[in-house]
């Protein structure tokens, strides 16, 4: 059974920084893009990033480029975005996804909320 | 960017309606499409991909339509189960970009 679980959210102040983490199993991690997606409260999805299957390649929209950064451990089978340089804008909850042109397995998500 | 303007933002809908939701690009994104179902507190389900293709375990109610550059969502005798927010996905170019979603709700 594939399984994606997100983790490391919570409350940060703007300006810091904070790191997700997703847990991938079920299936073999090292062959699928992977991305992140967030939503922030009662608003729709909003693409965050996208890394190749080695790393080598990443994508970002202008929202967060520069601010954040995917990667990927593929023998941890794990994927993670940092974050940098928080505003409340980026408040929300993010999920990692298999290969969103696949679109077929998603996290449960992570909330991460940008608040003094 | 590639815009999804996504139609109708919300929609007062009753047992057994047909019900078609519309993405509208901007600019060519050939089948490159997918419509995401979600419900509250809920991960979105992937629903359609490729702009007409059924996902697995989906019901045959769901269909995905394209013309030129609108792409259609549409649901035949909706369930209450099928109440829920729809979006539809571009993954043709990056930056990747969603429609701003559809709310489903009973009247």
């Amino acid at each position: 059974e594939v399984q994606l679980v997100e983790s490391g959210g919570g409350l940060v102040q703007p300006g810091r920084s904070l790191k997700l983490s997703c847990a991938a199993s079920g299936f073999t991690f090292s062959n699928y893009y992977m991305a992140w997606v967030r939503q922030a409260p009662k608003k729709g999805l909003e693409w965050v990033a996208t890394i190749s299957t080695s790393g080598s390649r990443t994508y970002y929209p202008d929202s967060v480029k520069g601010r954040f950064t995917i990667s990927r451990d593929n023998a941890k089978s794990s994927l993670y975005l940092q974050m940098n340089s928080l505003k409340s804008e980026d408040t929300a909850t993010y999920y990692c996804a298999r290969q969103l042109g696949a679109g077929d397995y998603w996290g449960q998500g992570v909330m991460v909320t940008v608040s003094s | 960017d590639i815009q999804m303007t996504q139609s109708p933002s919300s929609m007062s809908v009753s047992l057994g309606d047909t019900v078609t939701i519309t993405c509208r690009a901007s600019q060519d994104v050939g089948i490159y499409v997918n419509w995401f179902q979600q419900k509250p507190g809920k991960s979105p389900r992937r629903m359609i991909y490729r702009a007409t293709n059924l996902a697995d375990g989906v019901p045959s109610r769901f269909s995905g339509s394209r013309s030129g550059s609108d792409y259609s969502l549409t649901i035949s005798s909706l369930e209450s189960e099928d109440v829920a927010d729809y979006h539809c996905l571009q993954y043709d170019e990056y930056p990747r970009t969603f429609g701003g979603g559809t709310k489903l709700e009973l009247k």
